[in-house]
């Protein structure tokens, strides 16, 4: 069955390093979503993305972040200049226009 | 705006009991719902969702779901529990609008144990 993949599966940086999170989505699906967990708190939306541009974003989506669609498979989200409460589990989803979006298994980022 | 309310962060049961975790919701627009389950360690597996066909829907693992309009409520049940189930239950919502919003609204999840 087709599955969403990322990596890595953990990453520690310093703060004020630029992280890049990768994200394979289900190879026929056309909209990319970030989300994160910080610890012990709700699954919280990041950003959405379509037709390689962003097409909705949450507030915590500030200039910090960006997502791009380098290739025809995968899709990142760069952290310019991390902070130590970017620490958090980030998942990215994919769907096929359809209501189900579909989560990879996460990249655990710690800010130290 | 929507939202998803789980009322109560844990919950725990003996195996073989009833599961009941309880869901409610805002939406001002026909909602999606779906119960995404999380094990230790692990991304966000989908168990079911309810998609305005029918209101009882039957997802993995034995786990069911009835969407109820007049309580606003998207309960996940499951009539036996077992060992394995034991894992963080989040409720979640969206909705296909017309702007093309399909950002999934996630509730602050409800921990499920089960005891021996």
């Amino acid at each position: 069955e087709p599955e969403v993949t990322q990596t890595p599966s953990h990453q520690v940086t310093q703060m004020g390093q630029e992280v890049i999170l990768r994200c394979v989505p289900i190879s026929n699906h056309l909209y990319f979503y970030w989300y994160r967990q910080i610890l012990g708190q709700k699954v919280e939306f990041l950003v959405s993305f379509y037709n390689n541009e962003i097409s909705e974003k949450s507030e915590i989506f500030d200039d910090q972040f960006s997502v791009e669609r380098p290739d025809g498979s995968n899709f990142t989200l760069k952290i310019r200049s991390t902070k130590l409460e970017d620490s958090a589990m980030y998942f990215c989803a994919s769907s096929d226009g359809g209501e189900t979006q579909y989560f990879g298994p996460g990249t655990r980022l710690l800010v130290l | 705006a929507q939202s998803v309310t789980q009322l109560g962060s844990h919950v725990s049961v003996s195996e073989g009991a009833l599961v009941l975790l309880r869901c409610n919701y805002s939406s001002s627009v026909p909602p999606y719902l779906f119960w995404y389950v999380q094990y230790p360690n692990q991304g966000l597996q989908l168990l079911l969702k309810y998609t305005s066909a029918a209101t009882l829907v039957k997802g993995i693992n034995g786990f069911e779901a009835e969407f109820k309009k007049s309580e606003t409520s998207f309960h996940l049940t499951k009539p036996s529990a077992h060992m394995s189930d034991a894992a963080e239950y989040f409720c979640a919502v969206t909705s296909l609008l017309d702007t093309g919003r399909r950002a999934l609204t996630f509730g602050s999840g409800t921990r499920l144990q089960v005891q021996p």
